[in-house]
């Protein structure tokens, strides 16, 4: 049983499409997260939810809207798409918000073209 | 004050070698120190992680040191192995006082043992 899987693995997309991306864990965390890696490999942190509850929003393009309709999901809808969205986008989860471990899923490979 | 940096940008070692990543960060707010490891294709994982209460923490062939004062900590791996052949992270949060916990990563360190 993966403890946190996104859907799905790759997205193949063309400029101005509008695309989801969905996460679930099962390890009965209460924080979920979504981060961008870019081609240099640096990952930025964009949302988190705890409980449901909208913590962090970082500085993202408001064409970018997470949604947790309960604490074990967290899925990313991207408007409008650009070809500076191409990235990995990661799901993570964390026990409760604070300082703990992260938990990441495989990622999803975007590519805008 | 948000940042992480991480040195080097990569790194080759041989096998049986010690490979030594630093970090340091400027945010005196930082208490939660981890490092991940990421292989192509997977998501990063939690490799070890350190408290601002101690200086040492090692688990097998993994060890953080921390120094507080000069605000800077690093991941040493002994015995290094091809298997060992990954990304690594560090990373940094604070949490409390108006923080979120959030992580802040550095930049990362491509490793390479070889055989």
């Amino acid at each position: 049983d993966t403890a946190v899987s996104q859907t799905p693995k790759y997205l193949v997309t063309q400029m101005g499409n509008d695309k989801s991306i969905k996460c679930e864990q099962n390890l009965g965390h209460d924080t979920m997260y979504w981060y961008k890696q870019d081609s240099k490999k640096f990952l930025k942190i964009m949302f988190s939810y705890n409980n449901k509850e909208l913590i962090i929003n970082e500085t993202v393009p408001n064409r970018f809207s997470p949604k947790s309709p309960d604490k074990a999901h967290l899925n990313l809808h991207i408007n409008s798409l650009e070809l500076g969205d191409s990235a990995v986008y990661f799901c993570a989860s964390s026990r409760q918000l604070g300082n703990y471990g992260y938990t990441f899923g495989s990622g999803t490979r975007l590519t805008v073209v | 004050q948000q940042q992480v940096k991480q040195s080097p940008q990569s790194l080759i070692v041989q096998k049986g070698g010690i490979s030594i990543i630093n970090c340091a960060y400027e945010n005196t707010a930082f208490d939660y120190f981890p490092w991940y490891q990421q292989f192509p294709g997977k998501g990063p994982a939690l490799l070890i992680a350190i408290r601002p209460d101690v200086s040492e923490k090692k688990e097998g062939r993994f060890t953080i040191s921390f120094n507080k004062s000069a605000k800077q900590f690093s991941l040493h791996i002994m015995d290094s192995q091809p298997g060992d052949s990954a990304t690594y992270f560090c990373a940094a949060s604070a949490y409390g006082s108006g923080n979120t916990g959030k992580l802040i990563f550095g930049q990362g360190t491509t490793l390479q043992v070889k055989p």
